[in-house]
């Protein structure tokens, strides 16, 4: 059972808006940064949002976070097909350890 | 270009070791946080471990005592020395970098295949 909380799937249509939301503690998520991931399958992970907020230079500007005491949401306007993937986030936790959300399947 | 790239995998029996390199370019493993992440078959990532810039190192608790990150610098490359394994060790292992303390990871590799089975 992974640390941060993710809804195992979520979906929408083309062209829609789709969030997924990450639930940690004051440990984590509420004490440090939250980052996204997203991951084809076969592939590595790919950095999304950064500081709870940032996009990487190349990220679309589709892709936004947030973040709001103990949870985080990534959010997806203008959904393509070529976003079917799996998202990870992740914080660092007071007790110097990485802790990574279950992961969410997105269907599009 | 910034890159990673693993290698040492394979298949090992219960019980046995093995190390796992990660060999950086375009950037020096000393001057940043280097990590290893794993991914079982079909799960999601899991942490394992981080070694910061001023060598101080952080493990998992599933692998504290049985793993070592270490890193050589001449060949800036990271290693992570497995030992006492186990079938649930059985994973896809990324190296990954944070490009500052407590931060994210803005660089992977593509992974190494770890299968632990007798």
């Amino acid at each position: 059972q992974s640390v941060l909380t993710q809804p195992p799937s979520v979906s929408a249509a083309a062209g829609q808006k789709v969030t997924i939301s990450c639930s940690g503690s004051s440990s984590n998520v509420g004490h440090n940064y939250v980052s996204w991931y997203q991951q084809f399958p076969g592939a590595a992970p790919k950095l999304l949002i950064y500081d709870n907020d940032k996009r990487p230079s190349g990220i679309p500007d589709r892709f936004s976070g947030s973040k709001s005491g103990t949870s985080a949401t990534l959010g997806i306007t203008g959904l393509q097909t070529g976003d079917e993937a799996d998202y990870y986030c992740a914080s660092w936790d007071k007790s110097l350890i990485v802790v990574f959300g279950g992961g969410t399947k997105l269907t599009v | 270009e910034e890159q990673l790239v693993e290698s040492g995998g394979g298949l090992i029996q219960p019980g046995g070791s093995l190390r796992l390199s990660c060999a950086a370019s375009g950037f020096s493993v000393r001057r940043n946080f280097m990590s290893w992440v794993r991914q079982p078959p079909g799960k999601g990532l899991e942490w394992v471990s981080t070694m910061y810039d001023n060598g101080g190192t952080y493990y998992a608790e599933s692998v504290r005592g049985r793993f070592t990150i270490s890193r050589d610098e001449a060949k800036n490359t990271v290693f992570l020395q497995l030992s006492s394994l186990r079938a649930d060790d059985t994973a896809l292992y990324f190296c990954a970098r944070e490009p500052r303390v407590w931060s994210f990871f803005d660089v992977w590799g593509q992974g190494t295949p770890l299968s632990v089975s007798s």
